[in-house]
């Protein structure tokens, strides 16, 4: 059974802060990593993709994943209030033909 | 870029109907599509992958005679929300792979279905 964890939060940062949301999954064939934003009643919108450990740098996006720990971060930097949102895990096995198995979502709240 | 359109994106139904719910790729051909699930304060399930031309692939505990899924053409995968009952009221997501894509998922835009 394949899992993702998360935690539900939800997670209150300060508007200017960084946001550290973590996730870690179960199956150590996972080859490809996403974290996806989902705002109330809309679908997710893919906001990073890592498939090698180390880091990964997108704007104010960075994540990071660790295989050997079969972990997967992302951080917020300058956190803005239109980042409150829920954010989601996502791992799969790395094909094509593979959809992908989510965590719950972190629930993300910047202060004004 | 990408661009997965969903269709429609809320319906109401009575109970003991079916529902069809589109999905297409605009710019893209999609060899893959996946469908998923969302109940309030849930994750995405995957429910099955359909693949063109294809039977779907069923994820365990999904009735495939209920969610009936043709993937007909590389741009268009249905899905038939078939004698729908309460318990199918969910946000029904879909999403695509290209050939073209480096393995980007790109969701629909959801599906709201209540079931009266």
């Amino acid at each position: 059974q394949k899992e993702v964890e998360q935690n539900s939060g939800p997670l209150s940062v300060p508007e200017g802060a960084i946001a550290s949301l973590n996730c870690t999954y179960s199956d150590r064939g996972s080859q490809s990593f996403f974290w996806y934003r989902q705002y109330s009643g809309k679908s997710p919108e893919l906001i990073m993709s890592i498939y090698s450990n180390g880091d990964k740098e997108d704007g104010r996006f960075t994540a990071q994943l660790n295989k050997a720990s079969q972990y997967v971060s992302l951080l917020i930097r300058d956190s803005q209030p239109s980042d409150s949102a829920t954010y989601l895990c996502a791992v799969n096995l790395g094909g094509g033909a593979d959809g992908l198995t989510f965590g719950k979502g972190t629930h993300l709240i910047i202060q004004p | 870029g990408a661009v997965v359109s969903q269709h429609p994106s809320r319906v109401i139904c009575k109970s003991g109907t079916s529902v069809k719910i589109e999905c297409r790729s605009l710019d893209f051909q999609a060899t893959t599509m996946f469908w998923y699930r969302q109940f309030p304060k849930q994750s995405l399930m995957l429910m099955a992958t359909s693949n063109e031309g294809s039977k779907a692939t069923y994820e365990q505990g999904v009735e495939k005679d209920k969610f009936l899924i043709n993937h007909a053409s590389l741009t268009l995968s249905t899905l038939t929300v078939t004698s729908a009952h309460p318990e199918d009221s969910s946000f029904y997501i879909c999403s695509a792979e290209g050939r073209m894509t480096d393995y980007g998922y790109t969701f629909g835009s959801g599906t709201r279905l209540t079931v009266v």
